[in-house]
């Protein structure tokens, strides 16, 4: 029961290179999202999914893009990085039944650093 | 637009005292509420939500919550603080038609022996 996995943990950049985030999950959710946390500002929501094959932008999506193409998985890109996008990320997912109303689990958390 | 304010950034308390986390939410209708803890390194993990019925929310760790609509408030609370709750404490609205989470700025809290 390995919940929502996020590799890598740990992360350093030269600016203008390009990643992906990946995140997993077992748990047979439709709902999963990318939020960043940054000192003083909380978690702000990157993307999100309803289910495969259905993306959104959240509050802060410049700079990143995602695909959905199984339920399983919601990897975040960085096509081109920048020092402002230094920061621990989030995946979180949840079942997406009776939206609103359900509960996000969320990875470990993986901290890119943009040099 | 939902927003979430934590107002306290720091907190700082004795082992043994009680505890109040606050909370004020902006949203027009009947709010999903959430607080989630963060210890240092860590995910985030629930603490306690609020959906609907009893405004007063029991969750783990001893830590309970009430929803008062008439304040737009959703204020933790802990009766008798250990040194294991030092971490950050996060507060967040549900934003309706998916299972978005507007999050607060956070209160970190601070115990000391």
């Amino acid at each position: 029961n390995a919940g929502v996995t996020q590799t890598p943990k740990f992360q350093v950049l030269k600016t203008g290179q390009s990643m992906t985030l990946q995140c997993a999950q077992d748990m047979n959710h439709e709902y999963m999202s990318w939020y960043r946390q940054d000192p003083g500002m909380g978690l702000r929501l990157i993307h999100y999914s309803v289910g495969a094959g259905i993306t959104d932008q959240g509050e802060v999506p410049n700079g990143y893009n995602v695909s959905r193409s199984t339920t399983e998985d919601f990897p975040l890109r960085l096509l081109s990085a920048a020092p402002s996008q230094t920061s621990v990320y989030f995946c979180a997912s949840s079942s997406g039944t009776s939206s609103g109303a359900n509960v996000l689990t969320f990875g470990a958390g993986s901290r890119l650093t943009v040099l | 637009a939902q927003s979430v304010t934590q107002p306290d950034i720091h907190i700082t308390v004795s082992e043994g005292a009680s505890l109040e986390l606050r909370c004020n939410y902006s949203y027009g209708a009947t709010p999903y509420l959430f607080w989630y803890v963060q210890s240092p390194g860590q995910g985030l993990q629930l603490l306690l939500k609020y959906f609907s019925g009893d405004t007063l929310v029991q969750g783990i760790k001893g830590f309970e919550a009430e929803f008062k609509r008439s304040q737009s408030s959703f204020n933790l609370r802990k009766p008798s603080v250990h040194w294991s709750d030092a971490a950050e404490y996060f507060c967040a609205v549900g934003a309706g038609d998916t299972d978005k989470l507007i999050f607060g700025t956070g209160t970190r809290l601070q115990v000391f022996p």
